[in-house]
């Protein structure tokens, strides 16, 4: 099976730092595209990070100097430091869409999330 | 920043009939708009990309259409499994940004 399995959410104090994992199986995270969504109860959607096959990346202004999206050959990572209130959220870690010879940047394949809470 | 409008915010149908849904863009995105829809406790899935292109399994009763500013989401025959809160996103450059949504809710 295709998928995304996200972990490492939990409840931290504002201020505290937190890494969050998404485990990849049936494909390999190092030959796509991959980003972090996140989504606030009961809003919208927010694109977070981006990470290209080699060492491009890419943050939303809401999270610039904070969290850091890296990866191994199986997992991706998002590293989430000086954390604050408005960060709560789901943390979705998803795929950008492949097609033959080309990707592009909408995503086909989404994790379950992990809830991330900021409160003291 | 681009900023992508939804429209309307709420839109309460019935099932068998056909909806239009509304995403605007504040600035040209070409055609580079996809359309998710996401249930209660679910991830989001994709149902459109390439402003009018169905992604993998998707029904046909799904279509987008639209370039530039203006995207339309059409339903053409709701069925229960429709209702559901539907986004869409444009990937034209970074950051992505998605609208706020619109709930497609039982009338």
């Amino acid at each position: 099976d295709v998928q995304l399995v996200e972990s490492g959410g939990d409840l931290v104090q504002p201020g505290g730092s937190l890494r969050l994992s998404c485990a990849a199986s049936g494909f390999t995270v190092s030959r796509d595209y991959m980003s972090w969504v996140r989504q606030a109860p009961g809003k919208g959607l927010e694109w977070v990070a981006f990470i290209s096959f080699g060492t491009d990346t890419y943050y939303a202004d809401s999270v610039k100097g904070r969290f850091t999206i890296s990866r191994d050959h199986s997992k991706v990572y998002l590293q989430m430091n000086r954390l604050r209130g408005e960060d709560t959220a789901v943390y979705y870690c998803v795929r950008h869409l492949r097609l033959t010879a080309v990707i592009i940047d909408a995503f086909d394949l989404w994790g379950q999330g992990t809830v991330v809470t900021v409160s003291s | 920043e681009i900023v992508m409008t939804q429209s309307p915010a709420t839109l309460s149908v019935s099932p068998g009939e056909r909806v239009t849904l509304s995403c605007r863009a504040s600035q040209s995105v070409s055609k580079n708009l996809a359309w998710y829809q996401q249930k209660p406790g679910q991830a989001p899935r994709l149902l459109i990309y390439g402003a009018s292109t169905r992604a993998t399994d998707i029904p046909a009763r799904f279509s987008g259409s639209g370039s530039g500013t203006e995207f339309t989401l059409t339903i053409s025959s709701l069925e229960s499994e429709d209702f559901a809160v539907y986004y869409c996103q444009r990937y034209n450059n970074w950051p992505y940004t998605f609208g706020q949504g619109t709930k497609l809710e039982i009338k």
